[in-house]
């Protein structure tokens, strides 16, 4: 069963910075593009950040781009999310997304999520 | 906020059928590109329900159904169960954000 284990959430100041990662198991990580969606408490959904299987193709919502980074190690089967710069609309749970396949396909395998707070 | 509308909130009662729209625009549904539906039951993660417009991943029962048509798309649920009380969003990709959307979600009541 493909696994997607979030970690590296928790409270941190307004202007600071939190590394996320995702490790990945039960699938050849390497062949599929991965995302960071997020949802802030009682919100709906928001995509945060895409990386293709090679990380050639990286993109970024608005929100957060020039503040985050998407990384992938595809020996280690990982995903991170350097964020910098956090502000308090920050505050969500994030996910680990996996696409269905290449493309707008779908987004088939979900983790359950790391929950960042950007508070003072 | 989301460039991709969905009503707050449909009610049924079990048994019955309801749908959930899904409104976007020239950029992203207009455009030919592909809807997806979530189920997000309470305190979990979502999980895909309807992909490429009407395509369900193994294990979605057959009483949701989605369908395409211009900017807008719709999910239909029939036969509708206590189970299926949720919160459902779409989503799509958009040209001009360069990035995936999200619907605003709706909320299922049974």
């Amino acid at each position: 069963e493909v696994q997607l284990v979030e970690s590296g959430g928790g409270l941190v100041k307004p202007g600071g910075s939190l590394r996320l990662s995702c490790v990945a198991s039960e699938f050849r990580f390497s062949s599929y593009s991965m995302n960071w969606v997020r949802q802030a408490p009682g919100k709906g959904l928001e995509w945060v950040s895409s990386i293709s299987a090679n990380s050639n193709y990286i993109n970024y919502a608005d929100s957060v781009k020039g503040r985050f980074t998407i990384t992938r190690d595809n020996a280690q089967n990982s995903l991170h999310l350097q964020m910098n710069s956090l502000r308090a609309e920050d505050t969500a749970m994030y996910y680990c997304v996996r696409d269905r396949y290449y493309g707008n396909s779908g987004h088939d395998h979900w983790g359950q999520g790391t929950l960042v707070t950007v508070s003072s | 906020q989301s460039v991709m509308t969905q009503p707050p909130s449909v009610s049924g009662a079990p048994g019955q059928r309801v749908t959930v729209s899904c409104t976007g625009g020239s950029s992203n549904l207009g455009a030919g590109y592909d809807v997806h539906w979530y189920q997000q039951l309470p305190g979990s993660a979502p999980k895909l329900l309807i992909y490429g417009t009407n395509n369900r991943p193994s294990g979605v029962p057959d009483r949701f159904s989605g369908s395409k048509s211009g900017t807008s798309a719709s999910l239909a649920i029939t036969g509708l169960q206590a189970e299926d009380e949720a919160d459902y969003y779409c989503q799509s990709y958009d040209s001009s954000l360069s990035g995936y959307v999200f619907g605003t979600g709706t909320g299922v009541t049974v």
